[in-house]
């Protein structure tokens, strides 16, 4: 498979836990991007990657969100003390660079409870 | 964040009728994209408009990028149970910041056997 993958594909954890979220992209593909879906809703960007640095971080809605991306390659999104409203589908998506078409992975499905 | 108002939000058709959904936006875009989205996967692209007035088809779908450039619509003719999920739209905008795309909240397509 050729695709983005994401892990784990569901996480429920406790309100005040810190969670970690995998992305693994397309090998090849400079440019990384997450994205926030909540229910109903339709996605919200929260930080783009170009290789390892990441330009645009101005979607993150806090400061317990961060995320790094090593090699050029793998992402990790942390959320640290989660709150409720917290609870989302977490996708990350790559492209072959930062204006071309995104390929979106299945996605974390995150419950705090 | 900036979001595009997309509608309707639901719509529950037979099979074998055609389906209509629009996109319209407060600012303009360069790109229009409309995606799909299957239960507990990520969004894949269906068809992208790049041209202002620009008519595109992809199988039994159809999209028109608005000559304003500040609206879309999707049609899909002949529906299939397949068709099932939720239709996305998104704008890109040219230059920097033409990675960040923009969301509409999507339309739930149902479809009756």
């Amino acid at each position: 498979g050729a695709g983005v993958s994401q892990s784990p594909s569901n996480k429920v954890t406790e309100k005040g836990k810190d969670v970690e979220l995998r992305c693994d992209p397309i090998s090849g593909h400079t440019a990384l991007y997450w994205y926030r879906q909540s229910l109903g809703q339709g996605l919200e960007f929260l930080i783009y990657f170009q290789g390892n640095s990441a330009p645009d971080k101005s979607g993150l809605p806090s400061d317990r969100f961060s995320a790094e991306r090593t090699g050029g390659s793998v992402s990790t999104l942390t959320i640290q003390r989660t709150q409720q409203e917290d609870s989302a589908v977490y996708l990350c998506a790559s492209s072959l660079d930062g204006a071309g078409e995104q390929f979106f992975g299945p996605g974390t499905r995150l419950t705090v409870l | 964040g900036q979001q595009l108002n997309q509608s309707p939000q639901s719509m529950f058709i037979q099979e074998g009728e055609d389906v209509s959904m629009n996109c319209t936006s407060s600012s303009i875009f360069n790109t229009w994209l409309w995606y799909k989205q299957d239960p507990g996967e990520g969004p894949v692209l269906l068809i992208a408009l790049y041209k202002a007035g620009e008519l595109t088809s992809n199988g039994r779908l159809t999209a028109q990028f608005g000559i304003t450039r500040k609206d879309s619509f999707l049609n899909i003719s002949a529906s299939i149970p397949s068709d099932v999920g939720i239709y996305f739209c998104a704008g890109q905008r040219a230059g920097a910041g033409s990675y960040q795309l923009t969301f509409g909240k999507g339309t739930k397509l149902s479809v009756i056997p």
